[in-house]
């Protein structure tokens, strides 16, 4: 069964670094979502994609994460500097055309900024 | 903007007994999509249930039931026979029927089943 791979499992970062989070979505999923989960409380979307063109991004901090999909196929989002508050687990999900709100998510990446 | 209320922190059960997890939302939509998803300890997040808001009749998958009350804006999970598999976060989501994708989750419940 098809699955959403994200990488690396578990990143570990000092404040100020640079940090890179990698998800590939579903083969033929046109729309690819970055979701943010601090412990304790539900995702919180950062971005969202439709093939290559961002739809969404009015709840990503601009200052600091940035988040593409050049070919509208796998997608990377970064954030630099890291904070201490970008803690969180950083979950992608993808969805084909038409799906009304189905989401397939991966497993995540799980952020510590010491 | 779309609001999703988890009261229910933690929930337990005993193995083999039913559930109910609540969830409330606030909209002023009346065309929308409300979802329970799952997310077991340390796998992906797993859609349980959807309901279209236009249909009177309570979705049921398996195990799994939903109560949606459209006026009163609540939308809960049962889960009956549990098992221990059953084990997880259950968040409960809002989509839109207009726009784009987005799903609105609540705060989750951690439901433990109890053997």
């Amino acid at each position: 069964e098809a699955e959403v791979a994200q990488s690396p499992r578990y990143k570990i970062t000092e404040k100020s670094q640079a940090v890179a989070f990698w998800c590939d979505p579903i083969s033929g999923h046109a729309t690819l979502y970055w979701y943010r989960q601090i412990l304790g409380q539900g995702p919180e979307l950062l971005v969202q994609f439709q093939d290559e063109s961002v739809v969404d991004d009015s709840q990503l901090p601009k200052d600091r994460f940035s988040a593409e999909r050049l070919k509208g196929v796998d997608s990377t989002l970064k954030i630099q500097p890291a904070e201490l508050g970008d803690s969180a687990m950083y979950l992608c999900a993808s969805s084909p055309r038409g799906a009304r709100g189905i989401q397939y998510f991966g497993a995540g990446t799980r952020l510590s900024v010491l | 903007a779309q609001t999703v209320t988890q009261s229910q922190p933690e929930m337990s059960v005993q193995e083999a007994e039913t559930v109910t997890l609540s969830c409330t939302y606030d909209t002023s939509e009346s065309d929308y999509y409300l979802f329970w998803y799952k997310q077991p300890p340390s796998r992906q997040m797993i859609l349980v249930i959807r309901q279209e808001a236009y249909k009177q009749q309570n979705a049921t998958e398996n195990r799994f039931s939903v109560n949606f009350q459209k006026a009163a804006k609540s939308f809960s999970l049962k889960i009956s026979d549990s098992q221990l598999g059953d084990a997880a976060m259950y968040f409960c989501a809002y989509r839109s029927e207009v726009g784009n994708e987005k799903l609105t989750f609540g705060t989750g419940t951690r439901l433990t089943i109890i053997p």
